[in-house]
């Protein structure tokens, strides 16, 4: 399977703190997105980094990729209790980008 | 403008039945995806379509089948439903695959339990 591994894929913390989650996969890959999934709901899409870039930012996320590794870290500054939620991250292989490929998840929990 | 719509919400079946879900999207989109997700193992692809009158298996295709008559819907399909197939049933659409680099809008789920 070219399924993705997040680690942990359990994490809880107080409002204000920072969390960080890591995704790791197997092959080369065009590029790679992160999703969050609140409760019971469908996958709402965050932010996307190309194979060529190793930092991206978008208001408190901020992803990194490191195509040596194979791997890729979510990094969420100052938590809400409102970002409790699901995170996924999904990667694109050149040799089919018409599919995205999900990893297992982080489940994030943010105590007020 | 509805984005990507699921129908039913919840439905429970015994196995050996049939069953169609249906996905509709109001987006002009190109691309529809149907995705299961089952605990532990994120989504996994069922079958998508790159455009109407096409359809290409995913990573669990077994047991399922799905048309893409009009470009607004795809439906996916249980010939004989099996308590295997118990899960959450995702549609996503996007514009087209643009490289991998279109973000993907997902419909609310279907929840499906087999008894």
């Amino acid at each position: 399977s070219q399924q993705g591994e997040e680690d942990p894929q359990a994490l809880s913390i107080q409002e204000g703190e920072n969390a960080t989650m890591n995704c790791s996969y197997k092959t080369s890959i065009n590029n790679l997105q992160w999703y969050r999934q609140n409760s019971g709901r469908g996958l709402v899409h965050l932010i996307l980094i190309r194979s060529n870039e190793r930092e991206k930012h978008s208001g408190r996320l901020r992803v990194t990729l490191d195509t040596s590794k194979k791997s890729s870290s979510l990094l969420i500054t100052a938590s809400r209790a409102a970002d409790t939620a699901s995170y996924f991250c999904a990667t694109v292989f050149p040799y089919n980008t018409d599919k995205l490929i999900f990893g297992t998840g982080t489940r994030l929990q943010v105590f007020p | 403008n509805a984005g990507v719509t699921q129908t039913p919400k919840f439905r429970v079946l015994k196995t050996g039945q049939s069953m169609t879900l249906l996905c509709a999207q109001d987006m002009n989109h190109e691309y529809m995806y149907w995705y299961r997700q089952d605990p532990g193992m994120g989504l996994r692809l069922i079958h998508y379509s790159v455009g109407e009158g096409t359809t290409a298996k995913g990573e669990v295709p077994d047991g399922y089948n799905v048309s893409r008559l009009k470009k607004q819907n795809f439906l996916l399909g249980l010939e004989s439903a099996a308590p295997s197939q118990t899960s959450v049933y995702f549609c996503a659409s996007s514009y087209s695959s643009g490289g991998g680099r279109e973000t993907q809008y997902f419909g609310p789920g279907t929840r499906l339990l087999v008894l």
